[in-house]
């Protein structure tokens, strides 16, 4: 069964630091999300990304946060000086069509910001 | 923005016991998906579910999306079914997948 890649599954840093998230959507999906767990709460979304662009972002998707599709297979998130309070889980999630349909969420990424 | 309460909070069974968790949701919803977080903090997808009724094994979830609530049942518990139901939904009125999860039913099942 296809499935989303996310890398690293742990990555612990230093706070300041620039962290790189990478994602591997499946490969016939066209929109790609981002999706936030702090330890102990609810998943909360980021970002939906379509057609090379974001298409819808939350409050939380600040200044120090972008995404992008480097290349065909790639969609990463970058959290530009990180926080104490970026510590999460960071899930990236793909699906086919908007609306309507199934996300398939990756193993998700487990930020550590010291 | 829609709101999305799961219940109960908490569960605790015995292996073999069957369970049954709810999600209520505020407005009309195009998708629906119940996921299992496993101990590693996997999120598993169990259904997708905007209407109607689904099963997959042991597990099963009927939505009725008239009434904005969607029921997700465990038969025959297992240890391995222990961690955190999420149900999250996408309103009608949201141009992209934009899920709102719930706060999450934690279930332990004791061997």
């Amino acid at each position: 069964e296809p499935e989303v890649t996310q890398t690293p599954s742990h990555q612990v840093t230093q706070m300041g630091q620039e962290v790189i998230l990478r994602c591997v959507p499946i490969s016939n999906h066209l929109y790609f999300y981002w999706y936030r767990q702090i330890l102990g709460q609810k998943v909360e979304f980021l970002v939906s990304f379509y057609n090379n662009e974001i298409s819808e972002k939350s409050e939380i998707f600040d200044d120090q946060f972008s995404v992008e599709r480097p290349d065909g297979s790639n969609f990463t998130l970058k959290i530009r000086s990180t926080k104490l309070e970026d510590s999460a889980m960071y899930f990236c999630a793909s699906s086919i069509g908007s609306g309507a349909n199934v996300l398939t969420f990756g193993a998700g990424s487990r930020l550590t910001v010291l | 923005g829609i709101q999305v309460e799961q219940s109960p909070p908490d569960l605790i069974l015995q292996e073999g016991a069957n369970s049954t968790l709810r999600c209520n949701f505020s407005d009309s919803v195009n998708n629906l998906q119940w996921f299992h977080q496993n101990p590693w903090g996997q999120l598993i997808n169990l259904f997708y579910i905007p209407s109607g009724t689904k099963q997959n094994g042991r597990l099963s979830a009927t939505t009725v999306a008239t009434e904005r609530y969607s029921l997700l049942y465990i038969s025959s518990s297992q240890t391995t079914d222990s961690g955190v139901y999420f149900c999250a939904v996408d309103p009608f009125y949201s141009g992209y997948s934009t899920l709102t999860f719930g706060k999450g039913t934690m279930l332990l099942v004791s061997p």
